[in-house]
């Protein structure tokens, strides 16, 4: 079975300041990860995926996330915040890229002026 | 494209109530996925389609809850009869191996009174 377990359900960061998520992932596949963003009251936005080519995946916003195999890791990072990053986020795991996701609880952002 | 079509956005039902949410893939899409979102258990997918034909159903909490997708571009959620705890937000999402994407809809909230 798959799961992905995100560290710290709350984090806040100062504008400007350093946006790091963490993400564990088990898989007994090669796995493919995903980040999700999800802005109050909207559905689901997809940040970027892993899909066993490069390690380091690029995103929209200004975010990247790096696969590490030895680590079973896959954190989000974006080197400085925006108030508009504010928001949920989510890391999910797959068998492949168009099937079910398994999600972990998610990451409360908050950024502080 | 106009993306994946949940209607309604908002539902409030009386317990005991039959309540249907409705989606409409993005075209060219095979797959089919309900999800679920509420505090308590966060995103929990309850079935997925692929061709039309459900795959997985070992997410649907309960009898209560069933599903059918009667074409490429229809699907239903329905719950009968509703409860308090089935308040959530539902989403549908849609993907194809084909096409790269995994598109999410806005979502119902539904809540039972």
């Amino acid at each position: 079975a798959q799961s992905v377990t995100q560290l710290g359900s709350h984090v806040s960061v100062s504008e400007g300041a350093l946006v790091l998520l963490r993400c564990n992932y088990s898989s007994s596949v090669p796995p493919y990860l995903f980040w999700y963003v999800q802005y109050p009251n909207q559905g689901l936005q997809l940040l970027l995926k892993y899909t066993s080519a490069a390690t380091l995946v690029k995103g929209i916003n200004g975010f990247e996330a790096e696969f590490k195999k030895s680590e079973t890791s896959f954190h989000l990072t974006k080197p400085s915040a925006h108030m508009s990053d504010a928001a949920e986020y989510f890391c999910a795991v797959s068998d492949d890229s168009w099937g079910k996701l398994q999600f972990g609880a998610g990451t409360q952002v908050v950024v502080t002026p | 494209d106009a993306g994946v079509i949940q209607s309604p956005r908002h539902e409030v039902t009386e317990m005991g109530q039959e309540v249907t949410l409705r989606c409409k893939p993005i075209s060219g899409h095979n797959s089919l996925f309900w999800y679920r979102q509420t505090m308590m258990r966060g995103l929990e997918l309850l079935i997925y389609f692929n061709n039309n034909v459900p795959i997985d159903d070992s997410g649907m909490p309960e009898d209560r809850f069933s599903a059918k997708m009667p074409n490429a571009s229809f699907s239903t959620l329905k719950i009968q009869p509703s409860e308090p705890r089935d308040s959530a937000v539902y989403f549908c999402a849609s993907s194809s191996r084909d096409r790269d994407g995994y598109t999410f809809g806005s979502g119902t909230r539904l809540t039972v009174v």
